[in-house]
């Protein structure tokens, strides 16, 4: 089975700076991908960044950025420029590759961020 | 709009009520969803439904019953529930074998049990 641990419940940021959201994971799968997920106060989950497990090269999209270390199992995301917007719960998760049975999210337990003005 | 759309988004019940949750997609998505998130706990996997088949069951208490009578909608039926099945009901769905892009999410619906 695979776990994903977010060690920040919560963490601020000035608006305009920078902050980076630590999540590790376990597991034996080699083909795998990794999300970052983002939910605002309306509740909705909205992708924020994907990695492919068997991919070297880092996901960025926008000012949001990851570091992926698969030796290390890690999955940090990087929020740069940070705005008013961007204060939601974050949420990392994992999913196996090559499931037909159906692509199962194992999320991590979320990093409350506050942007502050 | 996000393609994923759950009804209704707030609702109590009584323990003794029967009651169903709805989601729809107008994704063309194959596989469905069911996620039950408490607070200071993660997401929790309920069912999952690929291609109208029910995949997984997590060990969900039989007081909960999913029905999936096409690949556009699920259902959950509640009934004789508890206090502690308070919780944010979310749906969700993704195209099985197609790169793995992850779930497009519904806003979820809040279930209070009095």
């Amino acid at each position: 089975a695979q776990t994903v641990t977010q060690s920040q419940p919560e963490m601020s940021v000035q608006e305009a700076e920078t902050v980076t959201l630590s999540c590790t994971y376990d597991t034996s799968e080699n083909n795998y991908y990794l999300f970052w997920y983002k939910q605002p106060p309306s509740r909705q989950m909205i992708l924020v960044i994907r990695q492919e497990a068997y991919k070297q090269q880092n996901a960025t999209e926008n000012r949001f950025s990851v570091n992926f270390q698969k030796a290390a199992k890690s999955f940090s995301l990087k929020i740069s420029d940070s705005q008013l917007g961007d204060t939601a719960m974050y949420f990392c998760a994992f999913m196996k590759g090559n499931n037909n049975a159906g692509n199962m999210l194992t999320f991590g337990g979320g990093t409350r961020l506050m942007v502050k003005p | 709009e996000t393609g994923v759309t759950q009804t209704p988004r707030h609702l109590v019940m009584g323990m003794t009520n029967k009651k169903s949750l709805k989601c729809e997609q107008h994704l063309g998505h194959n596989a469905m969803y069911w996620y039950k998130q408490s607070a200071k706990k993660p997401l929790e996997l309920m069912f999952v439904y690929n291609f109208k088949e029910q995949t997984e069951n997590n060990s969900v208490p039989s007081r909960f019953s999913p029905e999936c009578p096409n690949s556009s909608h699920l259902f959950l039926h509640l009934h004789t529930l508890q206090p502690e099945d308070s919780a944010l009901y979310l749906c969700a769905s993704s195209q099985v074998a197609r790169g793995n892009y992850g779930y497009t999410f519904g806003s979820g619906t809040r279930l209070t049990v009095v």
